[in-house]
């Protein structure tokens, strides 16, 4: 079955720690993004990138970054630089056209403890 | 500025039609998405509208007025399992999609 996986799906981590969000796709879309949701807000852009090997800052990139070496893999890395990294974090991938549907993977909940 | 608003939480019950209002007032527009997130899970797609009127799909229904800034969510014969989050989002000029905060809905029996 087509689809994005994410993992982990939990994951603790100590203040100070570099801690890298896996996102697979297998849907042969070219677009992938990270959003991170926090309660209360709506899901804000991280990064994006609709093309192997390039990729674009979005809203709040600050204290992240990422890779996009295949078409498949958009992995996220959150920095000892993020300074609230605590969150629920969502990869998403589209086709790439004008209809933008985003089909997202199940979700990755970060907490610092 | 990019401002979609959405209200926080509504209730109905379970048979019911409610109404999910979205305002936007973006620096662009390339068509408005909605999408639904049970709690703790993914957002999945459900409609998309670039005109203006009304798309229908089953038990639900999206409407879009570009003049007014305007969309709304129509959900019909609501049922227990329609108790989630709806997002509204715009996709702007540069097709990035700029989601509101989201409408938590709590249906009754």
């Amino acid at each position: 079955d087509g689809g994005i996986t994410q993992s982990p799906k939990y994951l603790f981590r100590k203040e100070g720690q570099n801690v890298t969000l896996s996102c697979e796709q297998n849907l042969n879309h070219d677009a992938m993004y990270w959003y991170r949701q926090d309660p209360g807000q709506g899901l804000r852009l991280i990064y994006y990138s609709q093309i192997v090997n390039d990729f674009q800052k979005g809203d709040i990139a600050e204290g992240y970054s990422v890779s996009r070496e295949k078409k498949e893999s958009f992995p996220l890395t959150v920095t000892s630089a993020q300074k609230n990294p605590t969150a629920f974090y969502l990869c998403a991938s589209s086709i790439g056209d004008y209809t933008g549907e985003l089909f997202f993977g199940e979700g990755s909940r970060l907490t610092v403890l | 500025g990019q401002n979609i608003d959405q209200p926080t939480e509504m209730t109905a019950t379970e048979g019911a039609i409610v109404q999910i209002n979205c305002t936007y007032q973006t620096s662009g527009f390339n068509g408005l998405f909605w999408y639904q997130q049970h709690a703790g899970e993914a957002p999945t797609f459900l409609s998309y509208n670039v005109l203006d009127g009304l798309e229908e799909k089953g038990r639900f229904s999206s409407f879009l007025s570009r003049s007014k800034g305007y969309s709304y969510l129509l959900l019909k014969e609501l049922q227990m399992k329609d108790s989630a989050s709806y997002l509204c989002a715009v996709r702007d000029p540069t097709d990035k999609l700029i989601f509101g905060t989201g409408t938590r809905l709590q249906v009754f029996p």
